[in-house]
């Protein structure tokens, strides 16, 4: 059974540019997670996703982010404009449900100079 | 404010070594969850333990829950090379399905 994947692996982007991440999520998986590591800070959560909802995005920086999952399948999360300090490790994670184990994916490298 | 405080944040031993890693917290964890990421991949969950005292062996590690659930340690015996990694703990005290991390500890072993 395939995992959590992420793409793409690594991207750099200048300040003010777009980029969006995509995650695909084991399959039946419902609960799809997105978490960053920045610079020396521990991973945080970002938002989750119950199918195509958005149950809980209290973690999200600010309105430069958006992530959808249409569908309920894979979800993307697009950074628009980027800044500096966005950069860092972009995770994805999935579970069958609610505290269930989640699986997480291999993140996204973003820098951005 | 950090929630999950780890330490020590790097460690660096010998092959056959023991070491021993703390996550503390002031704050009450339903269950708390020990993950190993090594580059380029995301955490792997290595346990859970959820009841106060509880203690839980996997090989050479040994995972153990506060009385008062608000801490946990890793210990590791005869450590081996294999074992280098970062090593995460991770908890819900809110039970919101939310994962919030530890800083982590990054732990090498040489041959």
């Amino acid at each position: 059974e395939a995992g959590v994947t992420q793409f793409p692996s690594h991207s750099v982007i200048e300040k003010g540019q777009t980029v969006t991440l995509r995650c695909d999520p084991i399959s039946g998986h419902d609960n799809l997670y997105w978490y960053r590591r920045v610079m020396g800070k521990e991973i945080k959560f970002l938002l989750h996703f119950v199918k195509e909802s958005k149950q809980d995005e209290s973690g999200m920086p600010n309105n430069r982010f958006l992530a959808e999952r249409t569908g309920g399948t894979y979800s993307t999360l697009k950074v628009q404009p980027a800044e500096l300090e966005d950069s860092g490790v972009y995770f994805c994670a999935s579970s069958q449900g609610y505290y269930n184990e989640q699986f997480f994916g291999p993140g996204t490298r973003l820098t951005v100079l | 404010t950090q929630l999950l405080e780890q330490s020590p944040q790097f460690l660096s031993i010998q092959e056959g070594e023991n070491l021993t890693v703390y996550c503390n917290s002031s704050s009450v964890f339903s269950s708390l969850q020990w993950y190993r990421q090594e580059p380029g991949e995301g955490p792997v969950l290595l346990v859970t333990v959820v009841t106060g005292g509880e203690v839980k062996k996997l090989k050479r590690l040994t995972f153990q829950f506060g009385d008062a659930r608000k801490d946990s340690s890793l210990h590791i015996t005869a450590a081996q090379p294999g074992d280098t990694g970062l090593y995460l703990c991770a908890g819900d005290p809110y039970n919101t399905d939310k994962l919030i991390f530890g800083t982590g500890t990054r732990l090498q072993v040489f041959p």
